[in-house]
Protein backbone atom coordinates (compact mmCIF):
# COMPACT_ATOMS: atom_id res chain seq x y z
CA UNK A 1 0.00 0.00 0.00
CA UNK A 2 1.52 3.35 -0.56
CA UNK A 3 -0.62 5.58 1.17
CA UNK A 4 -2.15 7.58 -1.75
CA UNK A 5 -5.49 7.74 -1.19
CA UNK A 6 -8.32 8.87 -3.78
CA UNK A 7 -11.84 9.89 -3.60
CA UNK A 8 -14.38 9.24 -4.67
CA UNK A 9 -13.55 5.46 -6.06
CA UNK A 10 -16.32 5.53 -8.75
CA UNK A 11 -19.03 7.92 -10.19
CA UNK A 12 -20.95 8.98 -12.72
CA UNK A 13 -21.91 11.76 -14.50
CA UNK A 14 -23.48 13.07 -17.39
CA UNK A 15 -22.34 15.19 -20.22
CA UNK A 16 -21.98 18.67 -19.39
CA UNK A 17 -21.19 18.55 -16.26
CA UNK A 18 -18.03 19.57 -13.66
CA UNK A 19 -16.59 16.54 -11.64
CA UNK A 20 -13.73 17.57 -9.17
CA UNK A 21 -11.69 14.71 -7.69
CA UNK A 22 -9.60 14.38 -4.72
CA UNK A 23 -6.12 13.07 -4.05
CA UNK A 24 -4.13 13.00 -0.58
CA UNK A 25 -0.21 12.36 -1.42
CA UNK A 26 1.70 9.89 0.51
CA UNK A 27 3.51 11.47 3.39
CA UNK A 28 6.36 13.75 2.58
CA UNK A 29 5.70 13.43 -0.93
CA UNK A 30 6.00 17.42 -2.59
CA UNK A 31 4.71 16.39 -6.14
CA UNK A 32 1.55 14.98 -7.47
CA UNK A 33 0.87 13.99 -10.93
CA UNK A 34 -2.01 13.16 -12.38
CA UNK A 35 -3.14 10.44 -15.24
CA UNK A 36 -5.89 9.55 -17.20
CA UNK A 37 -6.45 5.54 -18.28
CA UNK A 38 -9.00 5.31 -21.09
CA UNK A 39 -9.80 1.27 -20.94
CA UNK A 40 -7.09 -1.04 -22.15
CA UNK A 41 -4.74 1.76 -22.22
CA UNK A 42 -1.90 2.79 -20.78
CA UNK A 43 -1.66 5.97 -18.41
CA UNK A 44 -1.45 9.54 -20.35
CA UNK A 45 -0.16 12.91 -18.31
CA UNK A 46 -2.48 15.12 -17.74
CA UNK A 47 -0.72 17.08 -15.43
CA UNK A 48 1.80 17.42 -12.54
CA UNK A 49 1.95 20.31 -9.31
CA UNK A 50 5.14 20.74 -7.29
CA UNK A 51 4.88 22.84 -4.37
CA UNK A 52 1.12 24.25 -5.42
CA UNK A 53 2.47 25.52 -9.18
CA UNK A 54 1.78 23.23 -12.52
CA UNK A 55 4.76 21.94 -13.30
CA UNK A 56 4.09 20.46 -16.78
CA UNK A 57 0.77 19.42 -18.49
CA UNK A 58 0.65 16.73 -21.13
CA UNK A 59 -1.90 17.24 -24.44
CA UNK A 60 -4.85 17.85 -22.58
CA UNK A 61 -7.60 20.95 -23.14
CA UNK A 62 -8.09 24.10 -20.64
CA UNK A 63 -11.23 22.42 -19.17
CA UNK A 64 -8.95 19.73 -17.25
CA UNK A 65 -7.32 22.19 -14.07
CA UNK A 66 -5.73 21.60 -11.30
CA UNK A 67 -4.92 22.21 -7.81
CA UNK A 68 -2.42 21.51 -5.03
CA UNK A 69 -3.02 22.14 -1.23
CA UNK A 70 0.03 23.70 0.82
CA UNK A 71 -0.41 20.12 2.77
CA UNK A 72 0.57 18.62 -0.54
CA UNK A 73 -2.93 17.25 -1.24
CA UNK A 74 -4.47 17.60 -4.88
CA UNK A 75 -8.05 18.28 -7.08
CA UNK A 76 -8.18 17.70 -10.23
CA UNK A 77 -11.28 19.72 -12.11
CA UNK A 78 -12.64 18.59 -15.38
CA UNK A 79 -15.75 20.73 -16.70
CA UNK A 80 -17.59 20.48 -19.57
CA UNK A 81 -17.75 16.53 -19.32
CA UNK A 82 -17.44 14.61 -22.47
CA UNK A 83 -18.29 10.99 -23.31
CA UNK A 84 -14.63 10.59 -23.88
CA UNK A 85 -13.52 11.54 -20.87
CA UNK A 86 -14.63 8.21 -18.97
CA UNK A 87 -11.68 6.53 -17.58
CA UNK A 88 -9.80 5.78 -14.92
CA UNK A 89 -8.36 8.96 -12.96
CA UNK A 90 -4.93 8.16 -11.43
CA UNK A 91 -3.34 10.80 -8.75
CA UNK A 92 0.29 9.52 -7.99
CA UNK A 93 2.87 11.14 -5.56
CA UNK A 94 6.35 11.32 -5.64
CA UNK A 95 9.37 13.19 -3.84
CA UNK A 96 11.12 15.80 -6.26
CA UNK A 97 14.40 15.06 -4.11
CA UNK A 98 14.21 11.94 -4.91
CA UNK A 99 15.27 12.54 -8.49
CA UNK A 100 14.06 9.50 -10.12
CA UNK A 101 10.42 10.08 -10.85
CA UNK A 102 9.37 7.30 -9.33
CA UNK A 103 5.66 7.58 -8.64
CA UNK A 104 3.16 6.03 -6.10
CA UNK A 105 -0.32 5.71 -6.98
CA UNK A 106 -3.37 5.72 -5.43
CA UNK A 107 -6.24 3.72 -6.86
CA UNK A 108 -7.57 5.38 -9.26
CA UNK A 109 -11.12 7.36 -9.38
CA UNK A 110 -13.05 5.33 -12.08
CA UNK A 111 -15.55 8.37 -14.10
CA UNK A 112 -18.38 6.91 -16.25
CA UNK A 113 -19.88 10.32 -18.77
CA UNK A 114 -23.09 9.27 -19.59
CA UNK B 1 0.84 11.49 -26.11
CA UNK B 2 2.88 8.24 -24.40
CA UNK B 3 6.18 7.99 -24.87
CA UNK B 4 6.63 4.58 -26.47
CA UNK B 5 5.40 1.23 -27.59
CA UNK B 6 5.56 -2.23 -25.87
CA UNK B 7 5.42 -5.60 -27.49
CA UNK B 8 3.58 -7.75 -27.28
CA UNK B 9 0.26 -6.26 -26.69
CA UNK B 10 -0.48 -9.57 -24.64
CA UNK B 11 1.17 -12.56 -23.84
CA UNK B 12 0.05 -15.91 -22.46
CA UNK B 13 2.26 -18.22 -21.03
CA UNK B 14 1.91 -20.98 -18.81
CA UNK B 15 3.01 -21.19 -14.63
CA UNK B 16 6.83 -21.30 -14.52
CA UNK B 17 8.15 -20.28 -18.02
CA UNK B 18 9.45 -17.26 -18.65
CA UNK B 19 8.06 -14.02 -19.78
CA UNK B 20 9.67 -11.16 -21.23
CA UNK B 21 8.13 -7.89 -22.41
CA UNK B 22 10.01 -5.13 -24.33
CA UNK B 23 9.42 -1.31 -24.88
CA UNK B 24 10.80 1.02 -27.10
CA UNK B 25 10.89 4.67 -26.35
CA UNK B 26 11.77 8.31 -28.58
CA UNK B 27 13.17 10.49 -26.41
CA UNK B 28 16.19 10.80 -24.13
CA UNK B 29 15.74 9.94 -20.78
CA UNK B 30 17.38 9.70 -17.08
CA UNK B 31 15.93 6.23 -16.41
CA UNK B 32 13.19 3.67 -17.41
CA UNK B 33 10.95 2.14 -14.79
CA UNK B 34 8.89 -0.84 -15.04
CA UNK B 35 5.05 -0.83 -13.35
CA UNK B 36 2.83 -3.34 -12.52
CA UNK B 37 -1.56 -2.96 -12.87
CA UNK B 38 -3.60 -5.77 -11.57
CA UNK B 39 -7.13 -5.56 -13.23
CA UNK B 40 -8.76 -1.73 -12.80
CA UNK B 41 -6.61 -0.83 -9.87
CA UNK B 42 -3.61 1.71 -9.55
CA UNK B 43 -0.26 0.87 -10.70
CA UNK B 44 2.94 -0.44 -8.26
CA UNK B 45 6.52 0.68 -9.18
CA UNK B 46 8.92 -2.67 -9.31
CA UNK B 47 12.48 -1.92 -11.15
CA UNK B 48 13.84 1.29 -12.19
CA UNK B 49 17.27 1.37 -14.27
CA UNK B 50 19.06 4.50 -14.92
CA UNK B 51 19.88 5.56 -18.44
CA UNK B 52 23.70 4.70 -17.87
CA UNK B 53 23.15 1.29 -16.77
CA UNK B 54 22.48 -1.66 -19.25
CA UNK B 55 21.02 -4.49 -16.60
CA UNK B 56 19.41 -4.50 -13.40
CA UNK B 57 18.25 -7.46 -11.40
CA UNK B 58 15.61 -7.89 -8.50
CA UNK B 59 14.18 -10.51 -7.52
CA UNK B 60 13.00 -12.70 -10.27
CA UNK B 61 12.83 -9.54 -12.10
CA UNK B 62 15.74 -8.93 -14.92
CA UNK B 63 15.84 -5.42 -16.77
CA UNK B 64 17.81 -4.42 -19.60
CA UNK B 65 18.11 -1.23 -21.14
CA UNK B 66 20.01 -0.40 -24.59
CA UNK B 67 20.15 3.46 -25.30
CA UNK B 68 21.35 3.29 -28.20
CA UNK B 69 18.33 1.48 -29.56
CA UNK B 70 16.04 3.29 -27.28
CA UNK B 71 14.74 0.04 -25.85
CA UNK B 72 14.14 -1.65 -22.78
CA UNK B 73 12.97 -5.59 -22.24
CA UNK B 74 11.73 -7.00 -18.53
CA UNK B 75 12.25 -10.57 -18.09
CA UNK B 76 9.83 -12.45 -15.27
CA UNK B 77 11.50 -15.82 -14.67
CA UNK B 78 10.02 -18.57 -13.35
CA UNK B 79 6.56 -16.58 -13.32
CA UNK B 80 3.13 -17.42 -11.39
CA UNK B 81 -0.20 -17.04 -11.97
CA UNK B 82 -0.45 -14.05 -9.21
CA UNK B 83 1.89 -12.52 -12.40
CA UNK B 84 -1.06 -12.08 -14.20
CA UNK B 85 -1.36 -8.27 -14.69
CA UNK B 86 -0.74 -5.31 -17.20
CA UNK B 87 3.32 -4.17 -17.39
CA UNK B 88 4.14 -0.80 -18.04
CA UNK B 89 7.36 0.83 -19.03
CA UNK B 90 7.74 4.25 -18.06
CA UNK B 91 10.53 7.15 -18.53
CA UNK B 92 11.71 9.93 -16.70
CA UNK B 93 13.05 12.93 -17.87
CA UNK B 94 13.87 15.94 -15.86
CA UNK B 95 12.08 18.56 -18.01
CA UNK B 96 11.75 21.34 -15.13
CA UNK B 97 11.11 18.58 -12.67
CA UNK B 98 10.47 14.70 -13.34
CA UNK B 99 8.21 13.63 -16.04
CA UNK B 100 7.44 10.26 -16.15
CA UNK B 101 5.48 8.65 -19.28
CA UNK B 102 3.77 5.67 -19.36
CA UNK B 103 3.37 3.61 -22.85
CA UNK B 104 0.60 1.44 -23.69
CA UNK B 105 1.40 -1.77 -21.80
CA UNK B 106 1.76 -5.71 -22.15
CA UNK B 107 -1.23 -7.81 -20.95
CA UNK B 108 0.39 -10.92 -19.07
CA UNK B 109 -1.93 -14.03 -18.41
CA UNK B 110 -0.03 -16.81 -16.67
CA UNK B 111 -2.21 -19.76 -16.64
CA UNK B 112 -1.70 -22.35 -13.77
Amino acid sequence: ETGVTQSPTHLIKTRGQQVTLRCSSQSGHNTVSWYQQALGQGPQFIFQYYREEENGRGNFPPRFSGLQFPNYSSELNVNALELDDSALYLCASSWEGAGTGELFFGEGSRLTVL
Amino acid sequence: SQQGEEDPQALSIQEGENATMNCSYKTSINNLQWYRQNSGRGLVHLILIRSNKREKHSGRLRVTLDTSKKSSSLLITASRAADTASYFCATASNTGGFKTIFGAGTRLFVKA
